[in-house]
C-alpha cells in the first residue's frame, strides 16, 4: 500500500459526458502528479500540483482541468469525454525535498467510456 | 522530447533464473526509478537511483545507474512466480520532477 488513494476504481460513462477522478496523497506529500496510461502511449505525465499551486503541466487536453484544495487532495475533471478517453488515470505524490522525483502511485481509476 | 528505450519488450523465464533488463535515454538525467505493475494496479517504486554509478539492491532486485547518466539495468536473480509483471523505468528531468516512462518489460515467470 503505497499510502497515495484513488476513487473511485471503476467509471463506466457516456461519451459527451464529465467525471471527477479524486486522489488524496500521502500524509505529508505536498505534490499531486496525473498521469494517464493507455495501450498505445504508456504512462503519461498530464499534470502537477504541488500546495494548491498548479506546477507543470504536460500531454494534457483542454477538456481536462485539475485542482488541488487546501487539504491537499486532488481531483482531475474530465468532460465532453470521447472514446479515446478510456484509460487508467494514476495520481502519484511525493513529498518536499531533494528527492520530489521519488513518487508513489495510487490504484488508478480505469476509465471506460462507451 | 526525451526518449526512453527499454528492453527487452518482453521475457519469458523458468522459475529460478535470473534476469536483466535495461532502459536507455537519448539524454543525460539525474534519477532513474524503477517500478513494477500489476495487471489493473498502480506502479510500485522497486529502486530509485539518483548518482552515476550508484548500484542498489532491494532484495532480490539489484538497479545500476550508468557511467554516462544515460542508461540504467535492473537485474532479478533467482526469480520466483510473484515476479510476474510489468517493469517500468522512469526518468524525471527539469524542476517540477514529472517522470517519463519506457514501454516497459513484461516478465513472466514459469513455475
Amino acid at each position: 500500500d503505497s499510502g497515495v488513494t484513488q476513487t473511485p476504481k471503476h467509471l463506466i460513462t457516456a461519451t459527451g459526458q464529465r467525471v471527477t477522478l479524486r486522489c488524496s496523497p500521502r500524509s505529508g506529500d505536498l505534490s499531486v502528479y496525473w498521469y494517464q496510461q493507455s495501450l498505445d502511449q504508456g504512462l503519461q505525465f498530464l499534470i502537477q500540483y504541488y500546495n494548491g499551486e498548479e506546477r507543470a503541466k504536460g500531454n494534457i487536453l483542454e477538456r481536462f482541468s485539475a485542482q488541488q484544495f487546501p487539504d491537499l487532495h486532488s481531483e482531475l475533471n474530465l468532460s465532453s469525454l470521447e472514446l479515446g478517453d478510456s484509460a487508467l488515470y494514476f495520481c502519484a505524490s511525493s513529498s518536499p525535498g531533494s528527492r520530489e522525483e521519488t513518487q508513489y502511485f495510487g490504484p488508478g481509476t480505469r476509465l471506460l467510456v462507451l | 522530447g526525451q526518449q526512453l528505450n527499454q528492453s527487452p519488450q518482453s521475457m519469458f523465464i523458468q522459475e529460478g533464473e535470473d534476469v536483466s533488463m535495461n532502459c536507455t535515454s537519448s539524454s543525460i538525467f539525474n534519477t532513474w526509478l524503477w517500478y513494477k505493475q500489476d495487471p489493473g494496479e498502480g506502479p510500485v517504486l522497486l529502486i530509485a537511483l539518483y548518482k552515476a554509478g550508484e548500484l542498489t539492491s532491494n532484495g532480490r532486485l539489484t538497479a545500476q545507474f550508468g557511467i554516462t547518466r544515460k542508461d540504467s539495468f535492473l537485474n532479478i536473480s533467482a526469480s520466483i512466480p510473484s515476479d510476474v509483471g510489468i517493469y517500468f523505468c522512469a526518468q524525471s528531468w527539469g524542476s517540477n520532477y514529472k517522470l517519463t516512462f519506457g514501454k516497459g518489460t513484461l516478465l513472466t515467470v514459469n513455475p
